[in-house]
């Protein structure tokens, strides 16, 4: 069965660079959530997308933006990346309310 | 201020014998939860979820056991295998609306052979 496919699987960026991830949910999914996982942490909810429209906000910090396109896909854009960016990236999808988020793989950014 | 709470970092079990991992919760707009497990450097695959209208939910190994009045969960695993050793996650979510997880900090279980 068709998973979160997300992209790229790695990503090692230099401090103040930026950095695309991307995320093509599940088909028939029309909700995109992304989550920022720390070494040792919980994952923290970030943004999320219904319809293309932004649902929810969490603890995004400013430098980073994000979009759910006509076919669904998300991107998260993070632009003057610093040293605490360092984390694993997870978008999760999921149709409508009430319904399981499944979770893509991971994108684990380093910043150095 | 950690709206869902797994108090026990790690768990180590025999296989063969039940693993119980606790969540609990103090946001009472909560109504659905989910258990996670996570392998190192994946991403958290969804193992079994419940509905504040129940108190129980099994699939095979797994049950998921809800204390609406305490605000508390369990997962029980039973027998454990060796293949259960991972990360677990407590999720919570109100029901209505496209409102993301809640996630716990996680329990690390390991299952002896």
């Amino acid at each position: 069965a068709a998973g979160v496919i997300q992209s790229p699987r790695h990503l090692i960026k230099e401090k103040r660079e930026t950095a695309t991830l991307k995320c093509y949910p599940i088909p028939r999914h029309d909700t995109v959530y992304w989550y920022q996982q720390g070494p040792g942490q919980d994952p923290q909810f970030l943004i999320s997308f219904y319809e293309k429209m932004q649902s929810d906000k969490g603890s995004i910090p400013d430098r980073f933006s994000a979009q759910q396109f006509s076919d669904y896909h998300s991107e998260l854009n993070m632009s003057s990346l610093e040293l605490g960016d360092s984390a694993l990236y997870f978008c999760a999808s999921s149709f409508r309310t009430y319904s399981e988020a499944f979770f893509g793989q991971g994108t684990r950014l380093t910043v150095v | 201020d950690q709206q869902v709470k797994q108090n026990s970092p790690s768990l180590s079990v025999q296989e063969g014998r039940i693993s119980i991992l606790n969540c609990d919760y103090t946001n009472s707009m909560f109504d659905y939860f989910l258990w996670y497990k996570k392998y190192p450097a994946e991403g958290p695959t969804f193992l079994i979820s419940i509905s504040s209208i129940k108190d129980k939910n099994e699939d095979g190994r797994f049950t998921v056991f809800l204390n609406k009045s305490a605000k508390h969960l369990s997962l029980h695993i039973v027998p454990s295998q060796p293949g259960d050793s991972a990360v677990y996650f407590c999720a919570a979510s109100p029901s209505s609306g496209n409102t993301p997880l809640v996630f716990g900090k996680g329990t690390r279980l390991s299952v002896i052979a």
